[in-house]
């Protein structure tokens, strides 16, 4: 079966920097998304990763580990409007992406 | 460009109905996926469609049936409602088969009631 784990929730303070951590065990692997969905809206693409190592886009980073079935993201310099749910997603056969259950991420001025 | 547009955007049905509801890709993307989304819940693959054949199938039973059609549009049809199936449902698209360069592009999704 396909098992991707996330924090519920997690609170943070404006302009400090917050890790989401994700881990997964999937049957397969083509690559690891983040989406953003702020209440109310549909998920919006921030990152993606295939191989092992960090992939830096502006204040968000995101890495992975495919040996541990683990990955994060990282949030610098954090703003009011960043606060939405992270979802996490495994690729897991061209085109199926299974999805976490995402964290809230409430940031607090 | 106009994104990933869906209709309707709310439904209000009677258990036993049927629905369908309608997808329209990003212009030049071919393929189409449907998730359904349950509050508090990240979402659930239901089906992939990519140059009008089926690329896959989620852990859903056969109430739940799609199509694509030449313009790359797409309908998703679910029969026999349940009060279960009250979610949301969002279609995404994507160039390719959702590799690196080609993530899914999300509509706004339909919000489905079922009373």
């Amino acid at each position: 079966g396909q098992n991707i784990d996330q924090p519920t929730e997690m609170t943070a303070t404006e302009g400090a920097i917050v890790q989401i951590n994700c881990t997964y065990q999937t049957s397969g692997f083509n690559g690891l998304f983040w989406y953003q969905q702020h209440a109310g809206e549909a998920p919006t693409f921030l990152s993606y990763n295939v191989l092992d190592g960090l992939e830096e886009k502006g204040r968000f980073s995101s890495f992975l580990s495919r040996s541990k079935g683990y990955s994060y993201l990282l949030l610098k310099e954090l703003q009011m409007k960043d606060s939405a749910s992270y979802l996490c997603a495994v690729d897991t056969n061209a085109g199926k992406s299974t999805f976490g259950d995402g964290t809230t991420l409430t940031v607090k001025p | 460009d106009a994104g990933v547009t869906q209709s309707p955007t709310h439904l209000i049905k009677t258990r036993g109905q049927q629905v369908t509801l309608r997808c329209s890709p990003i212009s030049g993307h071919k393929s189409v996926s449907w998730y359904q989304q349950v509050l508090g819940q990240g979402p659930q693959f239901i089906f992939q469609y990519y140059e009008k054949e089926e690329r896959g199938r989620g852990n859903f039973p056969d109430r739940f049936s799609a199509r694509q059609f030449p313009n790359y549009s797409s309908e998703l049809n679910v029969n026999a409602l349940l009060l279960g199936d009250s979610a949301l449902y969002l279609c995404a698209s994507s160039l390719g088969l959702a590799f690196g360069n080609s993530p899914l592009h999300f509509g706004n999704g339909t919000r489905l009631t079922v009373t």
